[in-house]
């Protein structure tokens, strides 16, 4: 069975600092794709970005970046230069498995202190 | 190209009643994902469809709770007879294909709450 796991409830940062939102999975599948998404207070699903299994090379999109380490079965999301427009709650998603469906972590709620 | 469009918004029921939630797929997408979230937790997977046919419904509830997505028309999440349980943010995505490498692209979610 897939499961996405993400240990962080909440996590504080100083605006302008980097923070890495944690992520770990599980799965018995070679492809797969690893994804993460943000939910602002208005409640909206937002993609940020998005890394494969066969990937060599960690995914980057503006602040962005992904911190892929495939033996750990980790997929940190990178967040550099914290705006306070970032603080958001940040969900770890995983697609594979039987039916490629896809599944996400708990999110960890992000605050960027001014 | 108007994104994936929920409605509505908001749905207030009475227990005992039925709830339709209807999802609109973005243009060109044939698969669509529901998710219920509680307050202060994450998405949780209820069904995955194409359209005509229940791919995966793993998720859903073994009772009350159905998903359909026609061939023309929206999909609809029906939960029967509702409970205070049920109150909660339902979600849903829809990607043009069911690579792995393929995101979902969210609605706005739809607000359930049983009075």
């Amino acid at each position: 069975a897939q499961k996405i796991t993400q240990t962080q409830p909440g996590m504080f940062v100083q605006e302008k600092e980097a923070v890495t939102l944690d992520c770990t999975y599980d799965t018995s599948d070679p492809s797969y794709g690893l994804f993460w998404y943000k939910q602002p207070s208005s409640g909206e699903m937002i993609f940020l970005i998005y890394q494969g299994s066969y990937d060599q090379q960690n995914a980057t999109e503006g602040r962005y970046s992904l911190n892929f380490q495939k033996a750990r079965k980790s997929a940190n999301l990178v967040i550099s230069a914290s705006q306070l427009g970032d603080s958001a709650m940040y969900f770890c998603a995983m697609r594979g498995g039987a039916t490629n469906k896809l599944i996400f972590g708990t999110g960890t709620l992000l605050a960027v202190q001014p | 190209n108007a994104g994936v469009m929920q409605n509505p918004r908001h749905l207030v029921r009475r227990r005992g009643q039925e709830a339709r939630l209807r999802c609109s797929p973005m243009k060109g997408h044939s698969h669509v994902y529901w998710y219920r979230q509680l307050p202060e937790e994450g998405l949780k997977f209820m069904v995955y469809l194409q359209k005509e046919n229940i791919i995966d419904e793993s998720g859903m509830p073994k009772e009350r709770f159905s998903a359909e997505f026609p061939k023309e028309g929206p999909s609809i999440l029906r939960i029967q007879q509702v409970v205070r349980g049920d109150s909660a943010a339902y979600f849903c995505a829809s990607s043009p294909l069911t690579e792995t490498n393929t995101e979902a692209f969210f609605g706005q979610g739809t607000r359930l709450t049983v009075v």
